[in-house]
């Protein structure tokens, strides 16, 4: 499968605690994005990097969000001190940034729930 | 800020019906609109629209873009069950990421 890729796909965790999402790019994309989304609504865009450089960050990524792209392949998003308003699907999605070409891919999901 | 609308919010049809979906936005140094296809998991790809007037088609996915009244539709024909699904648009500016819409909900009964 040469898609993105994510994990864990679900993940129900108390108030308070930490959690660390993983997301694979496809291989050859430079662009790494991660978007959360809520019933109801579409994606909300949270932070991206181009190879492992973090370019730009929401104003919804509080202090208790942080991502990482170590080497400008995988990337992981942790949440700490959790809180039930965490609780929504986090997306990752990837592209190749090529003259026109940058559609964005998107992997499955991982489903948070705060309880 | 940028803004993404999509109407209408949800629409329920029957099997060989033709439906059009709206999506108007305000994008800062707008680049491209996409239309993405939502089941019960990720957005999947369809279309980028990066010029007014040039209708993309793929079967019988078609979308418009008008970049002077700042909107695009996707239009399905001939509508299966398998249409059903959130059908999502999201603008593109100077910045990377995507703005998005809240989606259509489509609902194609047999």
């Amino acid at each position: 499968d040469t898609g993105v890729s994510q994990d864990p796909r679900h993940k129900i965790t108390k108030r308070g605690q930490n959690v660390t999402f993983r997301c694979d790019p496809i291989s050859e994309h430079n662009r790494l994005y991660w978007y959360r989304q809520t019933l109801g609504q579409g994606p909300e865009f949270l932070t991206y990097f181009q190879n492992e450089a973090q370019l730009e960050k929401s104003r919804l990524l509080s202090d208790r969000f942080s991502a990482e792209r170590p080497k400008g392949s995988f990337s992981t998003l942790e949440i700490q001190r959790t809180e039930q308003g965490d609780s929504a699907m986090y997306l990752c999605a990837s592209s190749l940034e090529s003259g026109l070409s940058y559609e964005q891919y998107f992997g499955p999901g991982t489903r948070l729930t705060v309880t | 800020e940028d803004k993404v609308v999509q109407s209408p919010l949800s629409l329920v049809v029957h099997e060989g019906d033709t439906v059009t979906l709206n999506c108007s936005y305000e994008v800062t140094n707008f680049r491209s609109l996409l239309w993405y296809k939502q089941e019960k998991k990720a957005p999947t790809f369809l279309f980028m629209l990066t010029s007014s007037g040039i209708e993309k088609k793929s079967g019988r996915l078609s979308s418009i873009l008008d970049k002077k009244e700042l909107f695009s539709i996707l239009n399905i024909t001939a509508t299966q069950t398998g249409d059903s699904a959130i059908y999502l648009c999201a603008g593109r500016g100077s910045a990377r990421q995507l703005t998005f819409g809240s989606g259509t909900q489509l609902t194609v009964l047999p």
